[in-house]
């Protein structure tokens, strides 16, 4: 059981360039999940996929963020015209849900993001 | 908007002492999981909680689901410095958006040598 990844994990840029983070899920999963952490803050819950479809993402932080996963496997997620306050980690999570009530998702080990 | 309170914040003890952390809410949860966290990494889940009134142990720790699915504790026996770390509690609400986890704010324990 290989987990889940995230590439790259750790990523420095400039204020206004574009980034984008890629995560691999566990392969059985069928969902995969988007977080931010902020430093002394738990994980904030940006948007989800089942499968290749994006169920929610009216918790993303702003328009100039994005996610996809085209193919029902990876996901990426990119952040447009990067601000200093998007420094966080970013973490993704992923989960198989077969009807049973409980959804345990799994994380991965982050992409720690820094704008100058 | 669902919180959940975790208590201590802090937390530094010597090795060989117990500890309880508290993860408190005014909402019903249909599962609690808890997670512990090291620097520069993401979560790892321990365990999930379902019933009300569950206890789960895993080696020495132990954990339990409040009677209401409002709380949960996490007890820790002998504490060792490889316990050392964020503990984060995390619910699942009931119903539509249970696929939306709210963490707390987690619990930063330190255990001295």
């Amino acid at each position: 059981d290989t987990g889940v990844s995230q590439d790259p994990r750790h990523k420095i840029t400039k204020r206004g360039q574009n980034v984008t983070f890629r995560c691999d899920p566990i392969s059985e999963h069928n969902r995969l999940y988007w977080y931010r952490q902020t430093l002394g803050q738990g994980p904030e819950f940006l948007t989800y996929f089942q499968n290749e479809a994006q169920l929610e993402k009216s918790r993303l932080l702003s328009d100039r963020f994005s996610a996809e996963r085209p193919k029902g496997s990876f996901s990426t997620l990119e952040i447009q015209r990067t601000e200093q306050g998007d420094s966080a980690m970013y973490l993704c999570a992923s989960s198989l849900v077969t009807g049973t009530f409980t959804d345990t998702q799994y994380f991965g080990p982050g992409t720690r993001l820094t704008v100058l | 908007t669902q919180l959940l309170e975790q208590s201590p914040q802090f937390l530094s003890i010597q090795e060989g002492e117990n500890l309880t952390v508290y993860c408190n809410s005014s909402s019903v949860f249909s599962s609690l999981q808890w997670y512990r966290q090291e620097p520069g990494e993401g979560p790892v889940l321990l365990v999930t909680v379902v019933t009300g009134g569950e206890v789960k142990k895993l080696k020495r720790l132990t954990f339990q689901f409040g009677d209401a699915r409002k709380d949960s504790s996490l007890h820790i026996t002998a504490a060792q410095p490889g316990d050392t770390g964020l503990y984060l509690c995390a619910g699942a609400p009931s119903g539509a958006g249970s696929y939306q986890l709210t963490f707390g704010k987690g619990t930063k324990l330190s255990v001295i040598p």
